[in-house]
């Protein structure tokens, strides 16, 4: 069946530093990837998308890659900042939008 | 603009008591999702509007789950009779249109607990 993983459920990084979550996919036939931050009480907020014609894309402080042979993207805070600390989600859509769990991402003065 | 809007934001029944959530997409966004997220898992498809019509709802337990969006706009997600097992996040999400390239909004969720 289609799925979208995470591979670690946890990060913890030094305010200031840059943050890296990775994501698997399984479905070689999806084209298209979301990125989303959820903070405690609230739902998922958009961050940045890519397209599968694209191997990277850069946001406010965010970078989205793509690698397709391996079916693996990655999402790249620079500059870290307490405000960032949230659970990360990657999610594909198609006509469904199918999330991973989601990475943790914890933000130490 | 205003985003995707949930109500209520937090609702405690008793189990096998009814229970609904009511959803306000994005104007003009064409599609409408509910979903489901437990404590520390990510979101999970239960239902998918395309307009009026559901799409996708193979995920929904239709014994106890059902859903409407009469005018393609508004959406209600019941659930009857509740079970302790429902506790959880019901998520709104709404977009222009189902197909690949559009981004989904989501609404702030209702936080659901049953007891």
């Amino acid at each position: 069946g289609e799925s979208v993983g995470l591979h670690l459920p946890t990060l913890s990084v030094q305010e200031g530093d840059n943050s890296i979550i990775n994501c698997a996919y399984s479905n070689s036939a999806s084209d298209y990837f979301i990125w989303y931050k959820q903070e405690s009480g609230k739902g998922p907020q958009f961050i940045i998308d890519i397209r599968s014609n694209m191997d990277k894309r850069q946001g406010q402080r965010v970078t989205v890659l793509l690698n397709k042979t391996v079916k693996h993207l990655s999402l790249q805070i620079a500059a870290t900042q307490p405000g960032d600390s949230a659970v990360y989600f990657c999610a594909e859509k198609g006509g469904k939008l199918i999330f991973g769990q989601g990475t943790e991402l914890s933000v130490k003065p | 603009e205003a985003g995707v809007v949930q109500s209520p934001r937090y609702k405690i029944i008793e189990k096998k008591q009814p229970v609904a959530f009511w959803c306000n997409p994005i104007s003009g966004h064409n599609t409408l999702y509910w979903y489901l997220q437990n404590l520390g898992q990510g979101p999970e498809l239960l239902i998918r509007y395309e307009n009026e019509e559901a799409v996708d709802d193979s995920q929904l337990p239709k014994d106890r789950f059902s859903a409407e969006r009469l005018k393609g706009v508004d959406s209600t997600l019941k659930i009857q009779p509740a079970e302790l097992g429902d506790s959880a996040v019901y998520l709104c999400a709404s977009s222009q249109r189902g197909d690949r390239n559009t981004e989904a909004f989501f609404g702030q969720g209702t936080r659901l607990t049953v007891v």
